[in-house]
């Protein structure tokens, strides 16, 4: 079975511009969650999609945005792009059965702000 | 919320010695427990979960985690190391519930260094 597969792998942007990152997760999963990992803060929560619902969000600003199709893909979008956006996202999902449903990662997308 | 916290940021052992990563949760209830290992330019790989089913967890690669509620921890370990071990592994509690969503927060990691 396919794993998690993000796209693109890395990303240069510029301060201002706006990103759309994509996630393909895992098929039959229908959870969707993705995260900000950077050498700082770590690796904080973003927001979870289920159903092309967003269930539950992450203490970010609103220029970060997501949404999640039929067919369970999900993208997320960052507007106004500042240089502390530069990070790892990462996306995952999960069968999302009960909160013991582990989460399975793709490689991440690498976005460099300059 | 709940959280976890690893101890050590940087864990160095030899080649084919004990591996011990530590981690302490905070939770009022008993907590979904999961460490997780990242390799270098890769996203994170599960390596095993706790779900109260049973104490001593034995997950890939031949780790282990022992959930200890007396001491509200879930430290990894595994016996003899391998130069293949050296990553970043994160451990991490579950949050939330069927009604708000779900996500794991995450401690700050611990990266494993093994000397020949």
């Amino acid at each position: 079975k396919a794993g998690v597969t993000q796209t693109p792998r890395y990303l240069i942007k510029t301060r201002g511009q706006q990103v759309t990152l994509s996630c393909s997760p895992i098929s039959g999963h229908r959870s969707v969650s993705w995260y900000q990992q950077t050498p700082g803060q770590g690796l904080q929560f973003l927001f979870e999609y289920f159903s092309e619902t967003q269930r539950n969000k992450g203490n970010f600003p609103g220029r970060f945005s997501g949404r999640q199709f039929s067919n369970s893909r999900s993208e997320m979008n960052v507007s106004t792009l500042e240089l502390g956006d530069s990070a790892l996202y990462l996306c995952a999902s999960s069968l999302r059965q009960g909160d013991n449903s582990p989460l399975h990662f793709g490689n991440g997308t690498r976005l460099t702000v300059t | 919320a709940q959280s976890v916290t690893q101890l050590g940021s940087h864990v160095s052992v030899s080649e084919g010695a004990l591996v011990l990563l530590r981690c302490n949760y905070s939770s009022s209830v008993p907590p979904y427990l999961f460490w997780y290992v990242q390799y270098p330019n890769q996203g994170l790989q599960l390596l095993l979960k706790y779900t109260s089913a049973a104490t001593l967890v034995k997950g890939i690669n031949g780790f282990e985690a022992e959930f200890k509620k007396s001491e509200t921890s879930f430290h990894l370990t595994k016996p003899s190391a391998h130069m293949s071990d050296a990553a970043e592994y994160f451990c991490a509690v579950s949050d939330g519930n069927s009604n708000s969503g779900y996500a794991l927060n995450f401690g700050k990691g611990t990266s494993l260094l093994v000397t020949p």
